[in-house]
């Protein structure tokens, strides 16, 4: 069974400053991967998602994500964080030969930002 | 097409009592999803609906959880003599079935049972 590891509970970045978002899964097979995005109350969009081909894919709102299979890691990145960014963000995956809709999550990483 | 809606937002009840939920996917996805998300963890898959046939059910979806979509459209989800554990936010989702599409979620149902 397919699982998501999240290490980070909560991280806090100065308006500006950089930020990754780490996210480790443990699948038998190539996984599709997916970051979504939550803020307080409200549902879960989707900032990107890797299904195959370029290992760095880009998102909305700035984000991009680098698949590295050697590592089972698909890393969150910004090079500058908005206010607007504070919200949980959650990596999730999806199982080959099933529904896209189907997905394992993470147990979420909270970003809360300093001004 | 406004997106996932769902209904209503926020649900409170007393413990025993039924509840029902609404989910009215995005109108041409064929595929629903029903999740639960407790605090401070992420969503967990609880079924999906291809059409009107619900196709996997999670372990996590007891007896006293029902979903249906009878005309492959809007689905409902009922939870039968609600107990605390029970509180939490209700999330659904729709796709369409195709290759490398993803799932669009909606606002979610927060359930307190009290």
């Amino acid at each position: 069974a397919q699982s998501v590891t999240q290490p980070d509970i909560h991280i806090t970045v100065s308006e500006g400053a950089s930020l990754e978002l780490r996210c480790n899964y443990s699948y038998g097979a190539t996984p599709y991967l997916f970051w979504y995005v939550q803020s307080p109350g409200q549902g879960l969009q989707l900032l990107l998602k890797y299904f195959s081909g370029d290992t760095l894919v880009q998102g909305i709102k700035g984000f991009e994500a680098e698949f590295k299979r050697s590592q089972s890691s698909f890393n969150l990145r910004k090079p500058s964080v908005h206010w607007s960014d504070a919200a949980e963000y959650f990596c999730a995956v999806g199982a080959q030969g099933t529904s896209y809709g189907k997905l394992t999550f993470g147990q979420g990483t909270i970003l809360t930002v300093h001004p | 097409d406004t997106g996932v809606s769902q209904n209503p937002r926020h649900k409170i009840t007393k413990r025993g009592q039924n509840v029902t939920f609404r989910c009215d996917p995005i109108s041409e996805h064929n595929r629903l999803y029903w999740y639960r998300q407790t605090l401070g963890q992420g969503p967990e898959f609880l079924t999906y609906f291809q059409n009107e046939a619900q196709l996997e059910k999670s372990r996590l979806l007891s007896d006293r959880f029902s979903a249906e979509r009878p005309k492959g459209s809007f689905s409902t989800l009922e939870i039968q003599r609600t107990e605390q554990g029970d509180s939490a936010m209700y999330l659904c989702a729709s796709s369409l079935e195709y290759a490398n599409t993803e799932a669009f979620f909606g606002q979610g149902t927060r359930l307190t049972v009290v």
